[in-house]
């Protein structure tokens, strides 16, 4: 079964400064997604990015970037010129590809709090 | 234009009641789900469908019951509940391969 770990329960950065939020999985596919989902207080789950596996090239949303190391399972999140609205819990998941008995279901990290300080 | 839609948005009740939480999506999307989200913020697949067909049924309690009346509709029925079933629980749509968009969840109090 697939597991996804992040190891940072906490994190706070400057407003305008950049942050990287860890995460790390464990899988024996080849073929995967994996995303970073952004949890506000509101509570809703807003999509932030989303990268193929089998794509080399890192994925970039505007301020968001993801550092993808496949050969070390890491999946990183770096947040450019942090912004008061970045304040929420972050959430990365990993995904099977299409076909896969495990279905199309998400499997959680932990989530890791962010606070932007003015 | 709500994409992923959930009524209600807060439920309160009595131990050993009966309970339902209604799921609506606008996107077209032929795969929904529902994730348990408990006290310490972490999410947890329960079931997802795909064009009705139940095609995932994680480790829950049978007093939880998925019904799919629709594509557009997985409602979450919960018999006989406990202390434990309070949590946020979500739904979720998606077209099978692709990204999963969250409705606004549901708190459930048991009290």
């Amino acid at each position: 079964a697939q597991t996804v770990t992040q190891s940072q329960p906490e994190m706070s950065v400057q407003e305008a400064e950049t942050v990287t939020l860890s995460c790390t999985y464990d899988t024996s596919e080849s073929d995967y997604y994996l995303f970073w989902y952004k949890q506000p207080p509101s509570r809703q789950m807003i999509l932030v990015i989303r990268q193929e596996a089998y794509k080399q090239q890192n994925a970039t949303e505007n301020r968001f970037s993801v550092n993808f190391q496949k050969a070390a399972k890491s999946f990183s999140l770096k947040i450019s010129d942090s912004q008061l609205g970045d304040a929420a819990m972050y959430f990365c998941a990993y995904r099977s590809p299409r076909g896969e008995t495990s279905g199309s279901r998400l499997t959680f990290g932990e989530g890791t709090q962010l606070t932007v300080n003015p | 234009d709500t994409a992923v839609s959930q009524t209600p948005k807060y439920l309160v009740t009595q131990m050993g009641n009966d309970k339902s939480i209604k799921c609506e999506q606008n996107l077209g999307h032929d795969t929904m789900y529902w994730y348990k989200q408990d006290s310490k913020k972490f999410l947890k697949i329960m079931f997802s469908y795909n064009n009705k067909e139940l095609i995932i049924n994680e480790t829950v309690p049978n007093r939880f019951s998925p019904k799919s009346p629709d594509k557009a509709h997985l409602n979450l029925h919960i018999n006989s509940l406990e202390l434990g079933d309070s949590a946020v629980y979500f739904c979720a749509s998606s077209h099978w391969a692709y990204e999963q968009y969250f409705g606004p969840g549901t708190r459930l109090t048991v009290t």
